[in-house]
């Protein structure tokens, strides 16, 4: 059973650019959680979505950053005309159901020039 | 609000030797506490978990944690650290499993 995968590993933007990341859950999740981790700091909880439906959204940045998660395909974090302070390492993390533990992926690392 | 602090920002060890990594949290009600591990440029490992029940929890790799309610306190432990335990540790706090809410973490190095 392959864990949580997020790709890319790495992603290099210039400012202004967006920047797509993506997330599929291990298999038989339907519950993702994307979380940002800033150099030096904890993970910050960002986002937390269900099939189709954005569970909560307490987390994320009021503008440039949204998520989704539909019926089929994998979860997409996006983040519209990037910013430097936006380089850091976004993870994702799925589980089976709301009570359930969070199985995190290896993230994503962006970096903004 | 819930917080996380992890007052240990880097611990070193021998190899061997006995390892606890602090953690104390705030949280209003009965918290759902976790102990993750990262190794460099990788995800988080769930080590162990607490909920309800017996408040000291064995987890993975040998390692065990108990929860204190007096001293809102989740401190990681193992009686002989390895040199591939060297990575960083991570205390978490949630409400249920959802919304985790982690502290800064603790750097783990292991000498010789």
């Amino acid at each position: 059973n392959a864990g949580v995968m997020q790709n890319p590993r790495h992603l290099v933007r210039r400012r202004g650019q967006e920047a797509r990341l993506r997330c599929s859950p291990m298999k038989g999740h339907s519950h993702v959680y994307w979380y940002r981790q800033l150099p030096e700091e904890g993970l910050k909880f960002m986002v937390y979505l269900q099939k189709e439906n954005i569970i909560d959204e307490s987390g994320m940045p009021k503008e440039r950053f949204s998520a989704e998660f539909p019926k089929e395909g994998p979860s997409i974090l996006r983040i519209q005309q990037v910013v430097r302070g936006d380089s850091a390492a976004y993870f994702c993390a799925s589980s089976p159901s709301d009570q359930e533990t969070q199985y995190f992926g290896p993230g994503t690392r962006l970096l903004v020039l | 609000a819930q917080s996380v602090t992890q007052p240990d920002i880097h611990i070193t060890v021998s190899e061997g030797a006995s390892l606890e990594l602090r953690c104390n949290y705030s949280y209003g009600a009965t918290p759902y506490l976790f102990w993750y591990v990262q190794s460099p440029g990788q995800g988080l490992q769930l080590l162990l978990k607490y909920f309800s029940g017996d408040t000291l929890v064995q987890g993975i790799k040998g390692f065990e944690a108990e929860f204190k309610r007096s001293q809102s306190s989740f401190n990681l432990r193992k009686p002989s650290v390895h040199w591939s335990d060297a990575a960083e540790y991570f205390c978490a706090v949630g409400r249920g499993f959802q919304k985790l809410v982690f502290g800064t973490g603790t750097r783990l190095l292991v000498s010789p």
